[in-house]
């Protein structure tokens, strides 16, 4: 089955610093990678996703790229601002009606 | 606002009191899942439901069980809550015309006495 790494699993940064979080996926089928915010006692929100059809995306200053060749993919975070506090996921899908397959996290903090 | 519910968003029950969390959307999503967090872990799926068909995973243990009455409305039942059931449990719908996309409830935190 799928497995996803995540790395690394807490990242401090300065504010107005990039972060950048990695992820390996095992199964070549995946098609579907999506990231999630996670705060304190809250659900997880999606933030940004990309298919297999494309490279990369990005959305104000947050930007997800995908090498499928080399079955990894990123999340990266300009301008980082102390909201952006939170625990990350990423996570893997291989088609409809399969599970969502979460790395173990990254705790991302933005000091200032 | 279009959006995915539950409640209670704290339980508190005693160790072999069944418990129901329940689970609302406005988002007329035809699959609905629940996942079990612990701290400091990511989300692990417990089951889902494609529109009316049920979907267990093969290491969910059959103490947790579900209902989906109708396409709003999911439930999760803890039959006997051990001490090791505490955790976060969230729900979550996916449109599988939008293949992937799932979104997220605030979760219920359940604590086990």
């Amino acid at each position: 089955g799928e497995n996803v790494e995540q790395h690394p699993s807490t990242l401090s940064v300065q504010e107005g610093d990039s972060a950048v979080i990695k992820c390996t996926y095992s199964d070549s089928a995946s098609n579907y990678f999506p990231w999630y915010k996670q705060e304190l006692g809250k659900g997880p929100q999606l933030i940004i996703d990309i298919r297999s059809n494309v490279g990369e995306k990005k959305d104000q200053r947050i930007a997800v790229t995908l090498n499928k060749t080399a079955k990894h993919f990123s999340l990266h975070i300009t301008e980082t601002q102390p909201e952006d506090s939170a625990v990350y996921f990423c996570a893997a899908k291989q088609r409809a009606g399969t599970a969502l397959i979460f790395g173990k996290g990254t705790t991302l903090s933005v000091s200032s | 606002d279009a959006m995915v519910i539950q409640n209670p968003r704290y339980q508190v029950t005693q160790f072999g009191k069944p418990v129901t969390l329940s689970c609302s959307q406005t988002l007329n999503h035809n699959v609905m899942y629940w996942y079990q967090q612990k701290s400091s872990q990511a989300p692990k799926l417990l089951f889902h439901y494609y529109d009316k068909d049920f979907n267990n995973e093969a290491d969910t243990p059959d103490n947790f069980q579900s209902r989906r009455p109708n396409t709003s409305f999911c439930f999760l039942d803890i039959r006997s809550p051990g001490l090791g059931d505490a955790a976060m449990y969230l729900c979550a719908t996916s449109n599988s015309g939008r293949e992937g996309e799932q979104f997220f409830g605030p979760g219920t935190r359940l604590t086990v006495l």
